[in-house]
């Protein structure tokens, strides 16, 4: 079995500080790791993966992941924060080890970033 | 290069009847994926096509079928509905293979059955 949990409901920060949406998984076999952003009445826009490789991954609009392999973590991060990163933050994963071609999502995390 | 498309954009439905949506993948694409999200969670896997087989399925009841056509484009048909079933339906698509890991959502097509 897989799963994904995002701690948070939501993310409060201010405009040009760093934010860091958290992220945590259990899979059985290698972890494939996918963020992914929703703006409202919108569908979920590609953000970052992790597949293997470097820890740190690199993504859109200047987002960044670091895969944790110790603590099952992969966390979302910028190092400086725009109003309109403002939207719903999903992590997902799958399990890399063949077979199975289903992702499982976490509940997601509404970052809002204040003026 | 056209992205991931749904239609429609919006459909109310009664309980107890069918709905079909239809999506087209993005340029270059063959396998297509369907999601559920209900308000406040996160997308929830019902099925995959791929040459225009089912390919995988997630814990959706046989009221959930779909379809994939010989130029990729799917429909998802759900019978019988319930309220349970008013949501965002997305579909997504990707290329069979290493690029398979990612999948390019539509904009989704929302439910709502009263």
């Amino acid at each position: 079995a897989q799963s994904v949990a995002q701690p948070e409901d939501q993310v409060n920060v201010a405009e040009g500080n760093p934010l860091t949406v958290k992220c945590t998984y259990s899979v059985s076999g290698n972890p494939y790791l996918f963020w992914y952003v929703q703006y409202p009445n919108r569908g979920l826009q590609f953000l970052l993966k992790y597949i293997t490789g470097d820890n740190l991954v690199k993504g859109s609009y200047g987002f960044e992941a670091e895969f944790n392999k110790s603590q099952t973590s992969f966390h979302l991060k910028k190092p400086s924060a725009l109003v309109s990163d403002s939207a719903l933050y999903f992590c997902a994963v799958r399990d890399g080890s063949g077979g199975s071609y289903i992702p499982t999502f976490g509940r997601g995390t509404s970052l809002i970033v204040h003026p | 290069d056209a992205g991931v498309t749904q239609s429609p954009t919006h459909l109310i439905k009664t309980r107890g009847q069918q709905v079909t949506l239809r999506c087209s993948p993005k340029s270059g694409h063959d396998t297509v994926s369907w999601y559920q999200q209900a308000l406040g969670q996160g997308p929830q896997f019902i099925f995959q096509y791929y040459e225009e087989e089912e390919r995988q399925r997630g814990n959706f009841p046989d009221r959930f079928s779909g379809h994939q056509f010989p130029n990729y484009s799917s429909e998802l048909n759900v019978n019988a509905l319930l309220l349970g079933d008013s949501a965002l339906y997305l579909c997504a698509s990707s290329l069979l293979g290493r690029e398979q890991e990612t999948q390019y959502f539509g904009p989704g097509t929302r439910l709502l059955v009263l």
